[in-house]
């Protein structure tokens, strides 16, 4: 079965250090991965996603299928980046969505 | 466009009732997902409905049914209700499936006596 693995529950770093979020997944197809958000008492919504290639908020991820991974990397944190990261992989063919347990990321002033 | 709706935002049930949830999706929006989010458990999938057609579903009991309308509005019923089954239940809608980019509702808080 498909599995999302986040394996820091907590993370904290100081404002202006550089930021990895892990997330590793088990999959036998071709998923679509991303990476969702959710910031303090709003909604959950999509950061990115690996096909698409971008940079939001300064935030990247590349996916690495031999180590099936697909950390979310900012190389300087600030105090807004503090929230709920949640690493969610797509079936292939629109098929379910499966979300990781969820990282929480405290930027230290 | 308004974003996605879900009524009502609080609830508190006695074990063995019945609920129900709803969900407004964005406008235009076809596809509806359920989720049930619990500080155990995490994020786990429901099902997700699709012209009125259920596409998928999770590995959740019977006891958890949905529906769709044909102004893709959403329903989810939990009957017999179990302490288990207190979580914030939070619906997405996207604009055609497969989709990758779905957008969440506030979620409606379950709590179960």
């Amino acid at each position: 079965a498909q599995r999302v693995t986040q394996p820091e529950k907590l993370l904290s770093v100081f404002k202006g250090a550089p930021v990895e979020l892990k997330c590793n997944y088990s999959y036998s197809g071709s998923p679509e991965l991303f990476w969702y958000v959710q910031y303090s008492r709003q909604r959950l919504q999509l950061l990115l996603r690996h096909i698409s290639r971008e940079s939001i908020k300064g935030f990247t991820a590349d996916l690495n299928k031999g180590e099936t991974s697909f950390h979310l990397k900012k190389p300087f944190a600030q105090e807004e980046d503090s929230a709920m990261y949640y690493c969610a992989l797509q079936e292939t063919y629109g098929q379910n969505f499966v979300f990781g347990p969820g990282t929480r990321l405290s930027v230290l002033p | 466009k308004a974003g996605v709706t879900q009524t009502p935002r609080y609830l508190i049930k006695t074990r063995g009732q019945q609920v129900t949830l709803s969900c407004s999706p964005i406008s235009g929006h076809r596809s509806v997902s359920w989720y049930q989010q619990t500080p155990g458990q995490g994020l786990q999938f429901l099902f997700e409905y699709f012209s009125e057609t259920q596409r998928n579903k999770g590995n959740f009991p019977g006891r958890f049914s949905g529906r769709q309308f044909s102004n893709s509005r959403s329903e989810m019923n939990v009957s017999t209700l179990e302490l288990g089954d207190s979580a914030l239940y939070l619906c997405a809608s996207s604009l055609r499936r497969p989709s990758s980019e779905q957008y969440f509702g506030p979620g409606t808080r379950l709590t179960v006596t």
